[in-house]
């Protein structure tokens, strides 16, 4: 089983609002990743977990504030967000994290629309 | 230079034909070396990974990898249209064990 899921699935709000992403993995897979991907771009590295630490921020404004509560489970809480951040934020996760051979397994994204 | 180079494309391929995709790289540390397909509005989706030079095949799908060259490659044999997507590659750097992502490649095949 190589399912990572994600919710919601799209998501507008606007630039005053607070909202949260959620991601979860049962593939005891202790590392967990957010990226960002606008059209017709790739994805972008925000942030890395690894052991429920974070191990790299890809100097992510802080109105993006990640939290893995369990190595299960990953959040991205989004405050005073701009019309520039509407974009699909993917989830991925991978065995231990920054090793040399893993294999990240993606999410479904969620579709962010900021208004 | 960019880390991962791909072709934007589109490539168009007609049905049953072979669909060629390339992708090189800028980092000769790198050792680990993945194809993913991406559907229009959908998330990556893991099509092959390789690590060592020469040809890995799965299904209908072969990677290729020379390191000497710092290439790597998916042929598609038997091309569908349900394979009409953006393939993109991607690979872990010998710095930074990050992945890397190219541009992708549109791959689009004519019925």
């Amino acid at each position: 089983d190589t399912e990572v899921t994600q919710t919601p699935k799209h998501l507008v709000m606007g630039m005053t609002n607070k909202k949260s992403l959620k991601c979860e993995q049962h593939m005891g897979h202790r590392a967990m990743y957010w990226y960002k991907q606008k059209a017709k771009k790739p994805p972008e590295l925000m942030f890395v977990y690894s052991y429920e630490k974070l191990s790299i921020n890809e100097s992510v404004p802080s109105r993006f504030s990640p939290e893995c509560p369990n190595s299960s489970l990953l959040n991205l809480h989004l405050h005073a967000l701009q019309p520039e951040d509407s974009a699909l934020y993917l989830c991925a996760s991978s065995q231990a994290g920054l090793a040399r051979r893993e294999t990240q397994y993606f999410g479904p994204g969620t579709r962010l629309l900021v208004l | 230079q960019k880390e991962v180079e791909q072709n934007s494309g589109p490539l168009s391929v007609p049905e049953g034909a072979i669909a060629s995709l390339n992708c090189t790289y800028s980092d000769r540390g790198s050792q680990s070396f993945f194809w993913y397909r991406q559907y229009s509005g959908k998330s990556p989706e893991l099509i092959m990974s390789i690590y060592s030079n020469g040809d890995k095949e799965d299904g209908r799908f072969t990677a290729q990898l020379n390191k000497a060259s710092q290439y790597v490659s998916l042929l598609i044999r038997d091309s569908q249209p349900s394979d009409s997507a953006t393939y993109l590659c991607a690979v872990i750097g010998g710095a930074t064990n990050k992945l890397i992502f190219g541009t992708g490649t549109l791959l689009a095949v004519q019925p």
